[in-house]
């Protein structure tokens, strides 16, 4: 079974520029979720998707966006960027919404220059 | 609002030693509870999870028992390798979304 993946691995970017990642859940999985892991600021929610819909967000300014496809696969937008947007961005993907395990993508490391 | 507190790090062990790493939450409700490990320049693997009260997860000799009484969901091993040497995150979920402690480095040495 193929896991998590996410893409570009890496992505180089300077201020106020916008960035797209990419992430494709394991199979048969409808939730998406995205979370930010910053040097010093640890794991952070970013963002929830399933079926098509924005279920919940994180304390995150609205330049962080993001959406699913119909093959619940998910980009994230972040328009604007700014230095400390430098970070692994990770997504995840689970069954359903009930609590089931989520399955972690190796991630995109997102530097602003 | 929920929260997940670790043991700061680095836990420094020597090969086949006992490992501890406490984790304990705070949560409104009834959260299901998780260990993630993370290896150098990799994501998040799950670990081992309960989802309920006395629950106890174990994986690849890990153990982690789900304790409501002290809120406490800590971390063992009783025997570590040098290939455990990674971050571990402590984690609850209780509207789907994962809430983490900040991670524990753990370094085994031979």
């Amino acid at each position: 079974e193929a896991g998590v993946t996410q893409s570009p691995t890496h992505l180089i970017k300077t201020r106020g520029q916008q960035a797209t990642l990419r992430c494709s859940p394991i199979s048969g999985h409808t939730s998406v979720y995205w979370y930010q892991q910053a040097l010093g600021l640890g794991l952070q929610f970013l963002l929830w998707y399933d079926e098509g819909e924005e279920r919940n967000r994180g304390n995150f300014p609205p330049r962080f966006s993001g959406r699913q496809f119909p093959n619940y696969s998910s980009e994230l937008n972040v328009n604007a960027l700014e230095l400390e947007d430098s970070a692994l961005y990770l997504c995840a993907s689970s069954y359903d919404i009930s609590n089931q395990p989520q399955h972690f993508g190796d991630g995109t490391r997102l530097s602003i220059l | 609002g929920d929260s997940v507190t670790q043991m700061e790090g680095p836990v420094t062990l020597s090969e086949e030693a006992f490992l501890t790493i406490n984790c304990t939450y705070t949560a409104t409700g009834y959260p299901s509870l998780f260990w993630y490990v993370q290896y150098p320049g990799e994501g998040l693997q799950l670990l081992l999870k309960a989802t309920k009260a006395d629950d106890k997860g174990s994986n690849k000799g890990f153990e982690a028992t789900y304790r409501k009484e002290t809120t406490s969901f800590h971390l063992e091993k009783g025997s570590v390798q040098v290939s455990d040497s990674a971050v571990y995150f402590c984690a609850l979920s209780l509207y789907s979304t994962l809430t983490f402690g900040k991670g524990t480095m753990l370094l085994v040495s031979p």
